[in-house]
Formats: structure tokens, sequence, C-alpha cells
């Protein structure tokens, strides 16, 4: 059974500094993985997507790198901004069933 | 114009009822998806769907059940709701082509709460 965990849970940096969010995914059988953005009340929003044969994605600020052998990701946001924060989730789409199993979030505070 | 939408976006009801949320897609997606996020903000799968089968998460009780009338749509009907039924609903699509790696996009989700 695929496992998906987020280190940290909260993160409050401020404006201006370059910051790592951290997944780690037990099975690395995977098909990609997905970082999200989730603002409150709000739904998910797609910020990258890495497939199993890549090792990285970027898209303006954002890099998402992946290590599928070690079973990792990060996602890697320079100069940060107040407009992101927000909760950051990541996903792996992996089994039969091909299902995207979530960890449960890093709340990131942006501080002006 | 909206790639998933859901409606409605809040639903307050009293234990016992039956009620259904409805989610449409004009992204052209052949798989269609529902995730309940609970109190802590955990997202799980509940069900996905395409024109070929539908794979239920085993966890989820039979008084839900997904009905799609069509590729674009795929409909969450909740019988006898209990308060622990009480949680943020998404509706989610993604392009399952043959290597089965399509990026997935979310509603805004439903906010359920059972009385």
């Amino acid at each position: 059974k695929q496992e998906v965990t987020q280190i940290p849970a909260a993160l409050s940096v401020p404006e201006g500094e370059n910051l790592v969010l951290n997944c780690s995914f037990t099975d690395s059988a995977i098909y990609n993985l997905q970082w999200f953005r989730q603002d409150p009340g709000k739904g998910l929003t797609s910020l990258l997507l890495i497939q199993s044969s890549q090792r990285e994605q970027t898209s303006g600020r954002l890099n998402a790198s992946l290590d599928k052998s070690s079973g990792r990701s990060t996602l890697y946001i320079a100069a940060s901004q107040p407009g992101d924060s927000a909760t950051y989730l990541c996903a792996v789409l992996s089994g039969s069933a091909r299902q995207l199993t979530f960890g449960s979030g890093t709340q990131l505070t942006v501080l002006p | 114009d909206t790639a998933v939408s859901q409606t409605p976006k809040y639903l307050v009801t009293q234990m016992g009822n039956d009620k259904s949320i409805k989610c449409e897609q004009n992204l052209g997606h052949d798989t269609m998806y529902w995730y309940k996020q609970d109190s802590k903000k955990f997202l799980k799968i509940m069900f996905s769907y395409n024109n070929k089968e539908l794979i239920i998460n085993e966890t989820v009780p039979n008084r839900f059940s997904p009905k799609s009338p069509d590729k674009a749509h795929l409909n969450l009907h909740i019988n006898s709701l209990e308060l622990g039924d009480s949680a943020v609903y998404f509706c989610a699509s993604s392009e399952q082509d043959r290597a089965n790696t399509g990026e997935l996009f979310f509603g805004e989700g439903s906010r359920l709460t059972v009385l």
C-alpha cells in the first residue's frame, strides 16, 4: 500500500527566502508525481507533474525534483512571496488501479 | 470557463437524508474521480471511473455510489447520511493515455455538513 509523507507539516518564512518542501513515498513503482497547491476553502491547483522517467520539472519560480529509487521528491520555491502562502500537497500515481495517493500537505506562510 | 465544476458548493442536511453532488468536466477527459478531504485535510480517493471500469476504494461505505450519465459527468449519491460523512468532496478528471500518466484537474470542492 502506497504511503506519502510530507515534511514539514507547516513552514513560516520571510518574504524573499528560497525554500524546499519535501515529499517521500514508500512504493517507488510510480507512474508520476504531482505537486498541488490548495488555498483555504478552495480546490487543488496543479503546479507540476513529473513523469516517472523524468528527474525534474520547472515552472517559473518552482522546481520539482524526483528521485524515484529513493522515494523522494522536493519542491523548491525561489524568492518566496506572500501570495505563495497556501497548503502544498504532493501526490503519487501508482498501483494496478492507477490511483493518486496524497500526502497530508505542508502549510506554507510567507510573511511580508 | 471552469474546467471541472461541482454543485452545490455547500450542502447542509440532516442525518438519514439522501443527497447528491454533481460534477461536470469540459476538458474532454475520459476518467473522473471523487475524493474526500476530512477535517484533518487529508485527501483520500473514493472512486475512479472511466468508460471501461469503476474502481471503488474498499473503505468507502456502499451508501456512496457514483453515477455517470455520460463521459463528462460523474455524480456522487449518498444515502442515509451520517455525521461522519461531513467533509469536503472533490471531483477531479484526467486523460488516461496509454501510459496512464494523466495530470489531474480538480473542482473547487463541495462542503457537506451533516447535522
